[in-house]
């Protein structure tokens, strides 16, 4: 069974910093990774994905990823207090049980002003 | 377009009822998606279907049933309900099958008392 780790937090960050958000997975044959936001009480929300080795850049958000170390992180520069909540890493599977998307717990970002 | 709508927002079973969760996409995608999510378990699949008149069964399948008579409709069907499917259920679609985006809808909260 793939699995997808992330750090469940609670991650505290001040306004204005950089939040950096970790997420690790186990199938070396993973080709597509995203990364999805869910507010409180709310449906998850796609921010960013990634398919080739290096950085994505989109306005305050950066995706990271090292498929040799079978790593993707998400930082959030300039943070806000708009930016709290719980962010998802998701990883493409290959259908059977998992379907086509396997999804870490999330971490719960807290951007305090 | 209204995305992915789901019905009820919230409903409350007592053991051993039954009920249908609905769900509906206006994006003519194939690709359909139902998810659980207690608290701090991220999200684990029911079932997806990959067209009109196919299903497959996901991680969490037992207790459930799903149909897929149209595009649009993915309905979740819960037979004898029990406490332990107490949680929110999500809605998602897809244009494809693995590096597209999943558009969740706004989830069903269930309590099965």
């Amino acid at each position: 069974q793939k699995e997808v780790e992330q750090n469940s937090g609670p991650l505290s960050v001040p306004e204005g910093a950089i939040a950096s958000l970790n997420c690790t997975y186990s199938d070396r044959g993973s080709q597509s990774f995203f990364w999805y936001r869910q507010y409180s009480g709310k449906s998850p929300e796609l921010i960013m994905f990634i398919y080739s080795n290096g950085d994505k850049e989109d306005g305050r958000f950066t995706a990271q990823l090292n498929k040799a170390s079978q790593y993707v992180s998400l930082l959030i520069r300039d943070s806000q207090p708009s930016d709290s909540a719980t962010y998802l890493c998701a990883v493409n599977a290959l259908g059977g049980s998992q379907g086509n998307l396997i999804f870490g717990k999330g971490t719960k970002l807290s951007v305090k002003p | 377009n209204a995305g992915v709508t789901q019905t009820p927002k919230f409903r409350i079973l007592k053991i051993g009822q039954s009920m249908t969760l609905q769900c509906t996409q206006d994006m003519n995608h194939n690709y359909m998606y139902w998810y659980r999510q207690d608290p701090g378990m991220g999200l684990k699949l029911i079932y997806y279907s990959v067209g009109a008149g196919i299903t497959d069964k996901g991680e969490v399948p037992n207790g459930y049933n799903v149909s897929r008579s149209t595009t649009e409709d993915f309905p979740l069907r819960l037979e004898l309900a029990a406490p332990s499917q107490t949680s929110v259920y999500f809605c998602a679609s897809s244009y494809s099958w693995g590096q597209e985006t999943q558009y969740f809808g706004p989830g069903t909260r269930l309590l099965v008392l």
